[in-house]
């Protein structure tokens, strides 16, 4: 089946700083790749859709300038959460959409966010 | 709309004891289903999905799910539960594979030697 790759799988940051994450379609072009988080014992939110060469659509409650989101290619998108704080802490899931005729979805293996 | 509801956020079975995971929906279309296993501290595992063909899916590691239109169900079964099961499941909906996901809270299925 088709790859997701997420990079970092884990990282740890102080309050204050910036934290990209990187989120990629290894063997297939994804013009849609969707974000999620999720927090400790809790299910999946979506935060964001992101298609290829246009601006991310954020679901409600979600900041837009806190949570960048770029999707300069058909194989990845970035996601940086900006000044980042301890409420931030979480994990955070990318998914990539294989459009056509198969139309379907993969999902990466997370990472794992914490702010000090 | 659409969205999910698992019933039992923590179940607990004996080893080589039924599971049985409940999931219902709310779809204003045609739904597409799915359920997905986590493990801790890593991503999502596909275990099986209803895309409107057969309505008992078969999935992965001796998991099955029926597709019930009337009871807006979409229950996740395996006959005879393993250690290795002990994990989070997960269902979710979606108007069609590649759209957007909606999860349900989650099930903790606890596996009792």
């Amino acid at each position: 089946g088709a790859v997701v790759s997420q990079h970092p799988s884990r990282v740890i940051c102080k309050s204050g700083t910036s934290v990209k994450i990187e989120c990629r379609s290894l063997d297939f072009q994804a013009t849609t790749m969707f974000w999620y988080r999720q927090f400790p014992k809790q299910s999946l939110m979506l935060m964001a859709t992101s298609n290829e060469g246009s601006k991310a659509t954020y679901e409600q409650g979600v900041e837009k300038d806190k949570f960048l989101i770029n999707h300069a290619s058909l194989t990845l998108s970035t996601l940086t959460v900006t000044s980042a704080h301890p409420e931030d802490s979480s994990f955070y899931i990318c998914s990539a959409r294989v459009g056509g005729s198969t139309d379907t979805q993969y999902f990466g293996p997370g990472t794992r966010l914490t702010v000090l | 709309a659409q969205s999910v509801t698992q019933l039992g956020s923590h179940v607990s079975v004996s080893e080589g004891a039924l599971v049985l995971l409940r999931c219902n929906y709310s779809s204003s279309v045609p739904p597409y289903l799915f359920w997905y296993v986590q493990y801790p501290n890593q991503g999502l595992q596909l275990l099986l999905k209803y895309t409107s063909a057969a309505t008992l899916v078969k999935g992965i590691n001796g998991f099955e799910a029926e597709f019930k239109k009337s009871e807006t169900s979409f229950h996740l079964t395996k006959p005879s539960a393993h250690m290795s099961d002990a994990a989070e499941y997960f269902c979710a909906v979606s108007e069609s594979p590649g759209n957007q996901f909606y999860f349900g809270t989650g099930t903790s299925l606890t596996v009792i030697p």
